[in-house]
């Protein structure tokens, strides 16, 4: 069965102390990896998407990794205004999301 | 653009009651999702539209939930009768055509069953 599942479940940090969200996925033939960013009381907002082994993006303080069993968000100098939760998902082979359960990030000023 | 638009964003309602959650998603966009969103279960998918034609709706919990997408601008996501084990956050999301991974989601309309 395809499995997202994402580390740690919370997270907080001090202003400008940098660290790394962790989603792992067990997919066969997976289409596609994506970030989302959720702020309290909204929807989930697209970040990033991966689709092969080696692959970077970047936007601001953060930046997305991929390898062939799990991809990491890096936030570099976090800001209190990063602090949402970071969903990840990917594609199935139904062109369908499946969501991880998320990392909830709180930066401290 | 004004986003995705769904109303109310908040129903309080009594078991047994027919509840009715609208979206209007992104001018242009051509395919529609319904997700339900609850502390213990996460973001599911329940069902998605593209070109209006229900794709896929094995993600509905059961008969009592239903969806229809009458025109590209309009979608209605029925529960009858709702119990409080409906109660979650369901968002639509709407997304451009073939880029599927690009979901732009609505605020939300926080269900409350008591």
């Amino acid at each position: 069965e395809d499995q997202v599942t994402q580390s740690p479940e919370a997270l907080r940090l001090q202003e400008g102390e940098s660290s790394s969200l962790n989603c792992s996925y067990t997919v066969s033939g997976l289409r596609g990896l994506f970030w989302y960013r959720q702020d309290p009381g909204k929807g989930p907002e697209f970040l990033f998407t991966l689709y092969s082994a080696g692959e970077e993006k970047e936007k601001e303080r953060l930046k997305a990794t991929l390898t062939k069993k799990e991809s990491f968000l890096h936030i570099t100098a976090p800001k209190p205004e990063d602090s949402a939760t970071y969903l990840c998902a990917h594609e199935g082979s139904a062109r369908q999301l499946t969501f991880g359960s998320g990392t909830q990030l709180t930066v401290l000023p | 653009d004004a986003g995705v638009i769904q109303s109310p964003r908040h129903e309080v309602t009594e078991m047994g009651q027919e509840v009715t959650l609208r979206c209007k998603p992104i001018s242009g966009h051509n395919s529609l999702f319904w997700y339900r969103q609850t502390m213990m279960r996460g973001l599911e998918l329940l069902i998605y539209f593209n070109n209006n034609v229900p794709i896929d709706d094995s993600g509905m919990p059961e008969d009592r939930f239903s969806a229809k997408m009458p025109n590209a601008s309009f979608s209605t996501l029925k529960i009858q009768p709702s119990e409080p084990r409906d109660s979650a956050v369901y968002f639509c999301a709407s997304t451009p055509r073939d880029r599927t991974y690009e979901q732009y989601f609505g605020p939300g309309t926080r269900l409350t069953v008591t």
